[in-house]
């Protein structure tokens, strides 16, 4: 089946500690994007990357980092310097096309709690 | 960022009612989309606006792209009990392959649908 997948779906790390989350895509969406959930309140941007190789800051990028090395997989590291990274973490990919929006697909989410 | 307000923040209504929601922006989107998210899982897309004044339909759902290009509603008529869950409103301003076609969405922060049998 075709979709986008996030695992584990329940992560627990102490403080102090980096985590990766992983996401991966068999949709051969050219796009892909990190947004972070908390409670009560909208999904933010984290990272976006249009290409393979290349990736941009959203709008909280402070304390993660991702790579892009191939186009399935967009990865995001979750570092110490995150000042409070519990949160439902969210995956989407999407085709580029220049002329109109693309849907993002969303893909089940990571709930990361730091203890 | 650009922020978007979304109202009302939670809705308890019985089967059967119609159900109206909205966002405005500080700022002018030229594409509106509204998405339905269950408990613990990631959002799907319900309707997507591109041009203001746009008005399209999905089934029971009618949403409104604002003429301003600040604004856009969401209607859902003859609730029913699957209809329960999370809203939220999401904008884009797209400038275009070469100034970032792939950028990612400014969400609302949502509307909580709550349906009494």
């Amino acid at each position: 089946d075709g979709g986008i997948t996030q695992s584990p779906k329940y992560l627990f790390r102490k403080e102090g500690q980096n985590v990766t989350l992983s996401c991966e895509q068999n949709l051969n969406h050219d796009a892909m994007y990190w947004y972070r959930q908390d409670p009560g309140q909208g999904l933010r941007l984290i990272y976006y990357s249009q290409i393979v190789n290349d990736f941009q800051k959203g709008d909280i990028a402070e304390g993660y980092s991702v790579s892009r090395e191939k186009k399935e997989s967009f990865p995001l590291t979750v570092t110490s310097a995150q000042k409070n990274p519990t949160a439902f973490y969210l995956c989407a990919s999407s085709i580029v096309l220049a002329s109109t929006y693309n849907e993002q697909f969303f893909g089940p989410g990571t709930r990361l709690t730091v203890l | 960022g650009q922020q978007l307000n979304q109202s009302p923040q939670s809705m308890f209504i019985q089967e059967g009612e119609d159900v109206s929601m909205n966002c405005t922006s500080s700022s002018i989107f030229n594409t509106w989309l509204w998405y339905k998210q269950d408990p613990g899982e990631g959002p799907v897309l319900l309707i997507a606006l591109y041009k203001a004044g746009e008005l399209t339909s999905n089934g029971r759902l009618t949403a409104q792209f604002g003429i301003t290009r600040k604004d856009s509603f969401l209607n859902i008529s003859a609730s029913i009990p699957s209809d329960v869950g999370i809203y939220f409103c999401a904008g884009q301003l797209f400038q275009g392959y070469s100034g970032g076609g792939a950028d990612g969405l400014t969400f609302g922060k949502g509307t909580h649908l709550i349906i009494q049998p």
